[in-house]
């Protein structure tokens, strides 16, 4: 079965500073993988997604992130955190070889990044 | 840029009603979610669907649950007699495709069951 762990469920940081949140899966196959951003009373937006392509994927906001299969991780960073990257920040997998289609997510508990001046 | 839609924002209903949260996917997407999310803890998978029908459903998805495509383009969510415990976030989510694997997220209904 797959699962998603994010370690800290909290993590604050610096306007300026850098910004690591951590994830890491487990998968019998190789994943799909996907970083979500939840602002406060909204929804999940996607930031980026690993599907097998290039290990270094780019996303939205300035994130990026480097599937390591040997570490069966997948950590979202940004050289440089803004106040605006406040938010609760979800790694999740699927599974691409799902015979069904298009498979669920298994989201992580997420992690809250707090900036602070 | 398309995206789901969701109704109500927000509901408060009082124990033992239904509810039926509303969902319009984004057009010519065939596969559709619901997940939720209970206060401060992470989103779970509750049932997909594809073809009119059900292709995966997770153990919280139970016979008080249902889902329904009514009329091409709606996607509903059914709980029959609501519970305390039925309190969360519910998003819906659709992906074709033309969507590269990408699942897109509405911007929830949150149930608060009194």
């Amino acid at each position: 079965a797959q699962s998603v762990t994010q370690l800290g469920s909290h993590v604050s940081v610096s306007e300026g500073a850098l910004v690591l949140l951590r994830c890491n899966y487990s998968s019998s196959v190789p994943p799909y993988l996907f970083w979500y951003v939840q602002y406060p009373n909204q929804g999940l937006q996607l930031l980026l997604k690993y599907t097998s392509a290039a290990t270094l994927v780019k996303g939205i906001n300035g994130f990026e992130a480097e599937f390591k299969k040997s570490e069966t991780s997948f950590h979202l960073t940004k050289p440089s955190a803004h106040m605006s990257d406040a938010a609760e920040y979800f790694c999740a997998v699927s599974d691409p070889m799902f015979s069904g289609g298009y498979n669920k997510l298994i989201f992580g508990a997420g992690t809250r990044l707090a900036v602070h001046p | 840029e398309p995206e789901v839609t969701q109704t109500p924002s927000h509901q408060v209903t009082q124990m033992g009603q239904e509810v039926i949260l509303r969902c319009v996917p984004i057009s010519n997407h065939l596969y559709f979610y619901w997940y939720r999310q209970i206060l401060g803890q992470k989103v779970e998978f509750l049932v997909s669907f594809y073809n009119n029908e059900i292709s995966e459903k997770s153990e919280i998805f139970d016979d008080q649950f249902s889902v329904e495509r009514p009329d091409g383009s709606n996607f509903t969510l059914k709980i029959r007699s609501t519970k305390l415990e039925d309190s969360a976030m519910y998003f819906c989510a659709s992906t074709g495709q033309l969507s590269g694997n990408t699942i897109y997220f509405g911007e929830g209904s949150w149930l608060t069951v009194v």
